[in-house]
């Protein structure tokens, strides 16, 4: 059973381009979560999404961030119009039925670069 | 802010001795867990402890949790080099979503 696969695993971008993250989460895990981590820091909460629906997205910017969840495929995180301050590493996390609020399994997230 | 603090930022011990991180946070909670993350790399689940429950063991891991302070500790016993990362503990508190705290970063010297 692979983990949660993330990709890319590095993504640089140009100051105004768009960034499209990707992540494809455990087989039968149907819940989904983003977080942002800046050097040094701890993880910061972004969006919770389960197969076709936003759950919660307190944690999202409210401009120039959108996350999805579709039937078929992975889940995208989408940053239009990057600038500096989006550089970060993004992970992607996600968790069984029943259990989303026991225990997160992780990638090993996206490392964006904004040039 | 809901997130969790752990403390110290960073700890450094010998190869065979025991490291103890502290985390406090600021509501009521369902459970508490705590994290592992080597250096570029995801987190792991290490440990997971409920509201109702003061103490859990899984191998060289304790952890308690004391509600009444808001604060839980992680303690590992006979550390090894393979023990370096950081160390992070997560609070769920609303169904929805965990709260990181800023992370422990633990060097194991040889």
């Amino acid at each position: 059973n692979a983990g949660v696969m993330q990709n890319p695993r590095h993504l640089v971008r140009r100051r105004g381009q768009e960034a499209r993250l990707r992540c494809s989460p455990m087989k039968g895990h149907s819940h989904v979560y983003w977080y942002r981590q800046l050097p040094e820091e701890g993880l910061k909460f972004m969006v919770y999404l389960q197969k076709e629906n936003i759950i919660d997205e307190s944690g999202m910017p409210k401009e120039r961030f959108s996350a999805e969840f579709p039937k078929e495929g992975p889940s995208i995180l989408r940053i239009q119009q990057v600038v500096r301050g989006d550089s970060a590493a993004y992970f992607c996390a996600s968790s069984p039925p029943g259990q989303q609020n026991e225990k997160l399994f992780f990638g090993s997230g996206t490392q964006l670069s904004v040039l | 802010s809901q997130q969790g603090e752990e403390d110290p930022q960073a700890l450094s011990i010998q190869e065979g001795e025991n490291a103890t991180m502290n985390c406090s946070y600021k509501t009521s909670i369902n459970n508490l867990q705590w994290y592992r993350q080597n250096s570029g790399r995801g987190l792991v689940h290490l440990i997971l402890i409920r509201s109702n429950e003061r103490e859990k063991h899984s191998g060289r891991l304790r952890v308690t949790l004391d509600t009444s302070k808001k604060s839980s500790s992680l303690l590992i016993t006979a550390s090894r080099a393979a023990d370096t990362a950081s160390y992070f503990c997560a609070t769920d508190y609303s169904g929805n979503q965990f709260y990181f705290g800023t992370g422990t970063s633990l060097t194991v010297i040889p």
